[in-house]
């Protein structure tokens, strides 16, 4: 059983390009959550998708947008790019949107923005 | 949504017995309280998760008062390999909140 896939596992980019990173949920999720890593910070929240919709955000610009496919996988895409959004990202995956149904992270995508 | 208080770090060696206490004073009443393990450069790993009383699993035990204001993630006979950020957090059912990691605590085990 596939646990969260994440792709690419590491991307170099300039500021102000975009950027769209992927993820594929566990098998049987329903529900994707973002997270950003800065070093030596804990994960910060970005947005949480089910059914396809954004159902909740943290506290993130516009810049940061997703998508949730019909399959359940994923997309973060992040606009104008700046050397602070340099920072591991992470996708959650877990069955249903409660904060209580435990989430199953994948090895993240290390962002580098030059 | 309730917000976490822990150690910044904590050092033990192999063979001992870890208490990690997180403090959550505003803890809301459907919120469950989780703990979650990060190795550098993965993702964060669900360890155990309760809402009052004592919950024990393969991995680890928590124990929450019944005031639910703190709780707190014991392992037993830790070795190595248990050196990690370890991170409290709490949630539940709540519309439009997000599910916060605090800096969490640096466990260190040495030999």
């Amino acid at each position: 059983d596939a646990g969260v896939t994440q792709s690419p596992t590491h991307l170099i980019k300039t500021r102000g390009q975009q950027v769209t990173l992927r993820c594929s949920p566990k098998s049987g999720h329903d529900t994707v959550s973002w997270y950003q890593q800065a070093l030596g910070q804990g994960p910060q929240f970005i947005f949480q998708y089910y059914e396809e919709e954004e159902r909740q955000r943290g506290n993130f610009p516009d810049r940061f947008s997703g998508h949730q496919f019909p399959n359940y996988s994923s997309e973060l895409n992040v606009n104008a790019l700046l050397l602070g959004d340099s920072a591991l990202y992470l996708c959650a995956s877990s069955l249903g949107v409660g904060w209580q149904d435990e989430q199953y992270f994948g090895p993240g995508t290390r962002l580098t923005v030059t | 949504l309730a917000k976490t208080t822990q150690p910044i770090s904590m050092d033990s060696y192999e063979g001992q017995e870890v208490n990690i206490t997180c403090s959550h004073n505003n803890i809301a009443t459907n919120d469950y309280i989780t703990w979650y393990q990060q190795f550098p450069s993965q993702g964060p790993r669900f360890i155990i998760q309760g809402y009052k009383t004592k919950v024990t699993n393969e991995v680890a035990s928590l124990f929450i008062p019944a005031d639910r204001k703190s709780s707190t993630l014991s392992l037993p006979r830790v070795s190595l390999s248990d050196t990690a950020v370890y991170y409290c957090l709490v949630g539940g059912i709540q519309a439009g909140t997000a599910l916060i990691f605090g800096k969490g605590t640096t466990l260190s085990v040495s030999s």
